[in-house]
């Protein structure tokens, strides 16, 4: 099916341990960005990539980097994760910015860091 | 101020009833409006978008729009225990800036 791809959906890291979120889409997008969600707090924005060979911050972008790695994937990496970081990960992509039709998000990764 | 205000809820109708959802946005250069739907433990998914002044209308939804006042709403009309979620508000500029949620319940 098309759509956004998220991989894992289940983490567990210990403190100071890093791993990278993968997100691919097969919608031909050309945008894709990184969510994060918290009870209460709503979607904020980590990164995102307006194109291919483009990555800006977002909202909350310290403690992660981003690889928009060519037009499908765009990664997220924690180099070494903190119990604030604890949420779930949304992935999603859009055609250029917002025109006409929003997001597509992936189903996310549950991420907990003990 | 946030950017985007929603009331957290919960909202609590009575099944066929219609469903008032409100948000307020602090950017008047915002250009687009969107509102999506998150079952919980779910993704968000998109069900309705608006970008001129006024209502829009798509089978039980409608979405209304007063850019003077720098407000968005969402109806939904003869409510569904399925109708139950978070419905999150969404606006832009380039980027899609979201309101933290409302919650819906619909009492059978």
């Amino acid at each position: 099916n098309a759509g956004v791809t998220q991989t894992p959906k289940f983490q567990v890291l210990k403190t100071g341990q890093s791993m990278t979120l993968q997100c691919a889409q097969d919608m031909n997008h050309n945008s894709m960005y990184w969510y994060r969600q918290d009870p209460g707090m709503g979607l904020r924005l980590i990164y995102y990539s307006a194109s291919e060979g483009t990555t800006d911050k977002g909202e909350v972008p310290n403690g992660y980097n981003v690889s928009r790695l060519n037009k499908r994937e765009f990664s997220l990496r924690l180099e070494s994760a903190a119990p604030s970081q604890t949420s779930v990960y949304f992935c999603a992509s859009s055609v250029i910015g917002t025109l006409g039709y929003g997001y597509t998000f992936g189903s996310g990764t549950r991420l907990t860091v003990v | 101020q946030k950017e985007v205000e929603q009331n957290s809820g919960p909202l609590s109708v009575p099944e066929g009833a219609i469903a008032s959802l409100n948000c307020t946005y602090s950017d008047r250069g915002s250009q687009s409006f969107f509102w999506y739907r998150q079952y919980s433990g779910k993704s968000p998914e998109l069900i309705m978008f608006i970008y001129s002044n006024g209502d829009k209308e798509d089978g039980r939804f409608t979405a209304q729009l007063n850019k003077a006042s720098q407000y968005v709403s969402l109806l939904i009309r003869d409510s569904q225990p399925s109708d139950s979620a978070t419905y999150l508000c969404a606006v832009t500029g380039y980027k899609l800036i979201f309101g933290s949620g409302t919650r819906l319940l619909v009492r059978p």
